[in-house]
């Protein structure tokens, strides 16, 4: 199957930093790419995504880099908000050309954004 | 609409006993996931059908674990005996078809299940 990996596992900022989440994946034939944001205790819910035509989104303060060369993206968030703080993850198709919509997940970055 | 439904909230079982839950998705959508949450292993794809066909369950641990989807408004994720590893939030997640290929996946509350 696919392999995600996600970096850092943690993350803690000041507010109003910039805060800067990786993941590489293995599959060169990956096309779709989101990422999920995970209040504690609630469900997770796609914040973006980006799709392997183009190499960057943006959606306020938000945005997802594609490298498809180096086979990763990052999520940035810039004036992170105390709002912000969750766990974020990302994820990558289960299986290249029209998996059926499956995706594996990455294992999760816990953002913290202090006052 | 009312988003993807799960039940129960929560559950608290002993070793042993069988464990059903359950989920509605939103209509319309013709994928249905099931994943388990937990510190260690993170969030697992367990099974997916696609149009209430199974298509994937290479993530089901074990033969404990069933699940079904005898229509496109109702599955079940069945756990038969429950055992203390078992404990974790199960989600239930929906998403339709599109003709660009991946789509939102929609995730219910979860469901929390404790086994003691």
């Amino acid at each position: 199957g696919e392999n995600v990996e996600q970096h850092p596992s943690t993350l803690s900022v000041q507010e109003g930093d910039s805060a800067v989440i990786k993941c590489t994946y293995s599959d060169s034939a990956s096309n779709y790419f989101p990422w999920y944001k995970q209040e504690l205790g609630k469900r997770p819910q796609l914040i973006i995504d980006i799709r392997s035509n183009v190499g960057e989104k943006k959606d306020q303060r938000i945005a997802v880099t594609l490298n498809k060369t180096a086979k990763h993206f990052s999520l940035h968030i810039t004036e992170t908000q105390p709002e912000d703080s969750a766990v974020y993850f990302c994820a990558v198709p289960g299986r290249a050309g029209g998996g059926g919509n499956k995706l594996t997940f990455g294992t999760g970055t816990q953002l913290k954004v202090e006052l | 609409d009312a988003g993807v439904i799960q039940s129960p909230r929560h559950e608290v079982t002993e070793m042993g006993q069988e464990v059903t839950l359950r989920c509605k998705p939103i209509s319309g959508h013709d994928y249905l996931f099931w994943y388990r949450q937990t510190m260690m292993r993170g969030l697992e794809l367990l099974i997916y059908f696609n149009n209430n066909v199974p298509i994937d369950d290479s993530g089901m641990p074990e033969d404990r674990f069933s699940a079904k989807m005898p229509n496109a408004s109702f599955s079940t994720l069945k756990i038969q005996p429950s055992e203390p590893r078992d404990s974790a939030v199960y989600f239930c997640a929906s998403s339709p078809t599109s003709s660009g290929g991946y789509n939102e996946q929609f995730f219910g509350p979860g469901t929390r299940l404790t086994v003691l």
